[in-house]
């Protein structure tokens, strides 16, 4: 089945502890994004990596780190974790069209800084 | 910066009530205009990949138009089913520093009740 799995789907961790949400596709994709989803803000994109070693920033990236070694794995590094990254964190993937950005989007990963 | 506005915020219709939801844009030469569907927990759902003006794209109850400002969601004779938040997102042109990047909209919390 094809998919993006993210890990974990649910933390609760304090302001400074060094986190790291994993993605990963199987569809051979060589497209992945980071979205944060909040309340009257919508998505906004973080990072995201055209194929691997690829990366870019996104919108919002302050705070953030992404790495993309393998073309499945897209890990979102949280190096210094603080209160205003509590979020609702998205991980999506397509295929590497110039015309297409059909994304499949992970479960989510809801994080709570305190 | 590229702006995605949704309209209107929240839809309530009764069942059958057919109805339209708005996205306007302001990128210049935009590449692809998405429409996703997300469910509550869930990550958003792919619809719909516009391109260009005049274009219209059917799936079931849901018709996706586009103009060169703005586009529209048309629900025709909507079910509880179809209750979710609908999102739009606009991809720029290709070429340029942004050409992985994809804004979205706020969203629209559609209601259907029986």
């Amino acid at each position: 089945e094809a998919q993006v799995t993210q890990n974990p789907r649910y933390l609760i961790t304090v302001t400074g502890k060094k986190l790291t949400v994993t993605c990963s596709q199987n569809m051979n994709h060589e497209y992945m994004s980071w979205y944060r989803q909040d309340p009257g803000l919508g998505l906004r994109q973080i990072y995201y990596s055209m194929n691997v070693e690829v990366t870019d920033k996104g919108d919002v990236p302050e705070g953030y780190k992404v790495s993309r070694k393998e073309k499945r794995n897209f890990p979102l590094i949280l190096e210094s974790p603080s209160p205003n990254q509590t979020s609702l964190y998205f991980c999506a993937s397509s295929q590497q069209n110039i015309r297409a950005r059909e994304l499949f989007f992970g479960e989510g990963s809801r994080l709570t800084v305190l | 910066e590229d702006q995605v506005t949704q309209s209107p915020e929240a839809l309530r219709l009764q069942e059958g009530e057919s109805s339209s939801l708005n996205c306007s844009y302001t990128v210049s030469g935009l590449r692809g205009l998405f429409w996703y569907r997300q469910d509550p927990g869930k990550g958003p759902e792919f619809l719909f990949t516009l391109y260009s003006a005049g274009e219209e794209k059917e799936k079931e109850r849901l018709k996706a138009t586009l103009t060169k400002k703005e586009s529209f969601l048309h629900i025709t004779a909507p079910k509880p089913e179809d209750s979710a938040t609908y999102l739009c997102a606009v991809q720029p042109p290709a070429g340029g520093t942004s050409y992985g990047k994809l804004t979205f909209g706020q969203g629209t919390i559609l209601t259907v009740h029986p």
